[in-house]
């Protein structure tokens, strides 16, 4: 079966410390994104790769960092430089047909910092 | 700024009635999402409206599009419990596909 998974669903980690949250897909797609979402909130944009080993800065990249070493992984480090890196982060990828991008969003990782 | 507001940001309803979900956005975009959230859980995609005068219906929720007025509405008719939910609705950039820009979404409650 063809998708995109995110490891782990929980996360907990101590303040000051870097964490990289996964984040595969089986769909041969060229495009990766990682969104932060907050309580209350829409989607943020952190970071986006349209192929390998380029990638981009979304809206609020400070505090991430990526890599797009392979097509199949997109790997997000969430660093000690982040100041509220407690949120639920969703990856997605996706691949243009007929003038639109279909998306398919991963699960999800909830990261808790304390 | 590229803005995306939609409303009511909370949407309390009774069973049986219609209600209509607004998203107003700045952006020329002319490529619009409209996702399901349920709690603790990932996006569900549940429209996507690419042109001007664009209307898409699924069970209880149709969806619209008005790219001169910037506007698009998800209309719920005849709500049951398991429309409960929270509703995105989310636009394309325009220069690079795929770069989705979201609204805050609808908290929507159904009861009895």
């Amino acid at each position: 079966d063809g998708g995109i998974t995110q490891s782990p669903k929980y996360l907990f980690r101590k303040e000051g410390q870097n964490v990289t949250l996964s984040c595969e897909q089986n769909l041969n797609h060229d495009a990766m994104y990682w969104y932060r979402q907050d309580p209350g909130q829409g989607l943020r944009l952190i970071y986006y790769s349209q192929i390998v080993n380029d990638f981009q800065k979304g809206d609020i990249a400070e505090g991430y960092s990526v890599s797009r070493e392979k097509k199949e992984s997109f790997p997000l480090t969430v660093t000690s430089a982040q100041k509220n890196p407690t949120a639920f982060y969703l990856c997605d990828s996706s691949i243009p047909i007929r003038g639109l991008c279909e998306q398919y969003f991963g699960p999800g990782t909830r990261l808790t910092v304390t | 700024e590229l803005k995306v507001e939609q409303n009511p940001l909370f949407l309390s309803m009774q069973e049986g009635k219609n209600y209509t979900i607004y998203c107003n956005y700045s952006t020329t975009s002319d490529r619009l999402y409209w996702y399901r959230q349920d709690p603790g859980k990932s996006l569900e995609s549940l429209f996507v409206l690419l042109s001007n005068g664009a209307v898409k219906q699924e069970g209880r929720l149709m969806a619209s599009l008005d790219t001169k007025a910037r506007l698009s509405t998800l209309h719920i008719t005849a709500a049951v419990h398991d429309l409960s939910a929270t509703y995105f609705c989310a636009v394309d950039r325009g220069s690079t596909l795929g770069r989705l820009y979201f609204g805050r979404g609808t908290q929507l409650t159904v009861w009895p």
